[in-house]
């Protein structure tokens, strides 16, 4: 089981459509992170919250929205989304200790027709 | 962005036999990760070793860092079929534009199928 729990698990949308990933943690971290990952790719980094600041990887299309409500929190709002946006989506959250590793989420597989 | 190279990009090995992933990256680091990925799914993280440390032992992982090449590997002794999974480096640290927060970059990741 992680920690860290996202729903859904599986999205299929049209680009006209508004949609809402999210995504919890129960691990009493101040920092969450929203990663996108194309098939036989790494992981890319678009989105971080560290104490509700957040911070943007600035070639992210602003058709992608993050919302921190509290620190247990994290939402990724999406509109008006193209196909080549279908990707697995995954959020993380860490302390700031670098000792330790980050938790991730089993993610959010979207497809958008 | 992606922090660096992983090779070899794919490895297919026989059950029982050791399996060695390497890791190269571009920038300082505080830390260096291994994560692993079965198909489709979430990442899990494996091992944590810091920028001031050379080996660390967990399990049947064992992990190198070489700041001087900003190279990495991990090796994996007495593979099992179910060590089959994509295999990821990713460096941590607090690059200018972010602040204070913390950033984790993949390496480019390693295929490993262990056949029984």
């Amino acid at each position: 089981d992680t920690e860290v729990t996202q729903t859904p698990k599986h999205l299929v949308m049209g680009m006209t459509n508004k949609k809402s990933l999210k995504c919890e943690q129960h691990m009493g971290h101040r920092a969450m992170y929203w990663y996108k990952q194309k098939a036989k790719k790494p992981p890319e980094l678009m989105f971080v919250y560290s104490y509700e600041k957040l911070s943007i990887n600035e070639s992210v299309p602003s058709r992608f929205s993050p919302e921190c409500p509290n620190s247990s929190l994290l939402n990724l709002h999406l509109h008006a989304l193209q196909p080549e946006d279908s990707a697995l989506y995954l959020c993380a959250s860490s302390g700031t200790d670098l000792f330790y590793g980050y938790t991730f989420g089993s993610g959010t597989r979207l497809t958008v027709v | 962005s992606q922090q660096g190279e992983e090779d070899p990009q794919a490895l297919s090995i026989q059950e029982g036999e050791n399996a060695t992933m390497n890791c190269s990256y571009k920038t300082s680091i505080n830390n260096l990760q291994w994560y692993r990925q079965n198909s489709g799914r979430g990442l899990v993280h494996l091992i944590l070793i810091r920028s001031n440390e050379r080996e660390k032992h967990s399990g049947r992982l064992r992990v190198t860092l070489d700041t001087s090449k900003k190279s990495s590997s991990l090796l994996i002794t007495a593979s099992r079929a179910a060590d089959t999974a994509s295999y990821f480096c990713a460096t941590d640290g607090f690059p200018p534009s972010s602040g204070s927060a913390r950033q984790l970059t993949f390496g480019s990741g390693t295929q490993l199928t262990v056949l029984p």
